[in-house]
């Protein structure tokens, strides 16, 4: 079955330290999202990509950056992690149904990151 | 003021209770709404669009009032399984889902 899967799930890091969180989806959707939720936020978009080579910035990408060298995967890394960067990460790939005029986003299983 | 915003809740209701969120939006440009569940600790999912009509589906009916800004999700005949946060979500220009913060549900027995 197609899936969008996250790895890893946890993980814990040390302040300035690069981390790279992966997101792999095999629905062959082109729209591909990073989201980070933290409590009193909801989730809020990091990056996203509408195709290969295509990324944009979101809402909070400050210390924040993607690549998408194929259409499965979105990499996030995070440069110098800081604390401010504890959270829990989403990623969600989407296709837009022509027929039915909607579109909708599929979540991955996220990645839980502490940074100390 | 958030782009979409909900009463984070929690609401207690007993099971078979009728229970009703709203949600209100700011950006009138909004194109499309959804609600999303989320089970503690787990990824949102989709429960279902929101259309200018009213939808239903099932135990859960959806409604959206442009012109008032708002929209709502009715669950009937609660169950224990409902309990959870839902996700109030506008979709916007160049397909950006906006969420509000959730409202949490707990359904006792």
């Amino acid at each position: 079955d197609a899936e969008i899967t996250q790895s890893p799930r946890h993980k814990i890091t040390e302040t300035g330290r690069q981390v790279t969180l992966a997101c792999h989806q095999t629905w062959n959707h082109n729209n591909m999202f990073w989201y980070r939720q933290d409590l009193g936020h909801g989730l809020r978009l990091i990056h996203y990509s509408y195709g290969v080579h295509d990324t944009n910035k979101g809402e909070v990408s400050d210390g924040y950056s993607v690549s998408r060298s194929n259409t499965e995967d979105l990499p996030l890394t995070l440069e110098s992690a800081a604390s401010s960067q504890t959270s829990v990460y989403f990623c969600a790939s989407s296709e837009r149904d022509t027929a039915k005029g909607e579109e909708t986003q599929y979540f991955g299983p996220g990645t839980r990151l502490l940074v100390l | 003021r958030k782009e979409v915003e909900q009463d984070p809740g929690p609401f207690n209701v007993p099971e078979g209770a009728t229970v009703a969120f709203n949600c209100t939006y700011s950006n009138s440009a909004s194109q499309s709404f959804f609600w999303y569940r989320q089970d503690c600790r787990k990824e949102p999912k989709l429960l279902m669009s929101v259309y200018s009509s009213g939808n239903e589906d099932g135990r859960f009916t959806a409604q959206l009032n442009r012109a008032s800004q708002y929209i709502s999700l009715l669950i009937r005949d609660s169950k224990l399984s409902d309990s959870a946060t839902y996700l109030c979500v506008a979709l916007n220009a160049g397909n950006m889902l906006t969420f509000g913060g959730g409202t949490r549900l707990m359904v006792k027995p």
